[in-house]
């Protein structure tokens, strides 16, 4: 199975809202609703911030909003803030029953 | 609160097999989820290992399922990772998580283990 595609990096202004893009094929994210996002800071364990494609777990900010188009998940944070610099992580379960991530996208607040 | 704790050795030869047991605290396995691995190289991104389920159905990567052996004690609220003829390009932080079905919701604190003679 192949990662699912994210960009490396991104960068967005304190305050701005950035969108980091996930794109995998309708044997992952197509075929179902099971796209979870994951943060984290360096040297840290990574954080669930979305389930399920668009769902925040409980004392997620809800600056984090997640959706879903065809083959293609999108995690947008809204009001940037310095500490939001972080690895995000998009992942998905497949029609082969595994589950597989994306590569990471980097995030820097300017 | 569920809590999941690694432990196994943090250096590994080369060839050699690694076992990593995972403790699970404040839920009992046997109720739900699958429970699963995943590691992470250094300065790299997340890799999902594999995942098994309280009764002993197995899913695995389908890049390590030659080398990789899942399982669960429920006696213990324990479960397992096994992965055989490690080399140099095995060295990570392995994780083990709750999963539920590809959503990671509880992590353990994760541990380095490197392969190096």
């Amino acid at each position: 199975q192949s990662a699912l595609t994210q960009p490396a990096s991104v960068s967005g202004s304190p305050g701005q809202s950035i969108t980091i893009s996930c794109t995998g094929t309708s044997s992952d994210i197509g075929a179902y609703n099971y796209v979870s996002w994951y943060q984290q800071h360096p040297g840290k364990v990574p954080k669930l911030i979305i389930y399920d494609v668009s769902n925040r777990p409980s004392g997620v900010s809800d600056r984090f909003s997640g959706s879903k188009s065809d083959n293609t998940a999108s995690l947008t944070i809204s009001g940037l803030q310095a500490e939001d610099e972080a690895d995000y992580y998009c992942a998905s379960y497949t029609t082969t029953i595994t589950r597989v991530f994306g590569g990471g996208t980097k995030l820097t607040v300017l | 609160q569920v809590q999941l704790q690694e432990s196994g050795p943090g250096l590994v030869k080369p060839s050699e097999t690694l076992s990593l047991t995972c403790a699970v605290s404040g839920y009992s396995i046997t109720t739900g989820y699958h429970w699963g691995w995943i590691r992470q190289p250094p300065g790299k991104g997340l890799e999902w290992i594999g995942s098994v389920y309280r009764r002993g159905n197995t899913y695995y990567n389908p890049s390590l399922a030659s080398r990789a052996v899942l399982s669960v004690d429920t006696p213990t609220n324990q479960f397992s990772l096994q992965l055989r003829s490690m080399t140099a390009a095995d060295t990570a932080v392995y994780y083990c998580v709750r999963d539920g079905d590809a959503n990671f919701d509880y992590w353990g604190q994760g541990t380095l283990v490197t392969v190096s003679s």
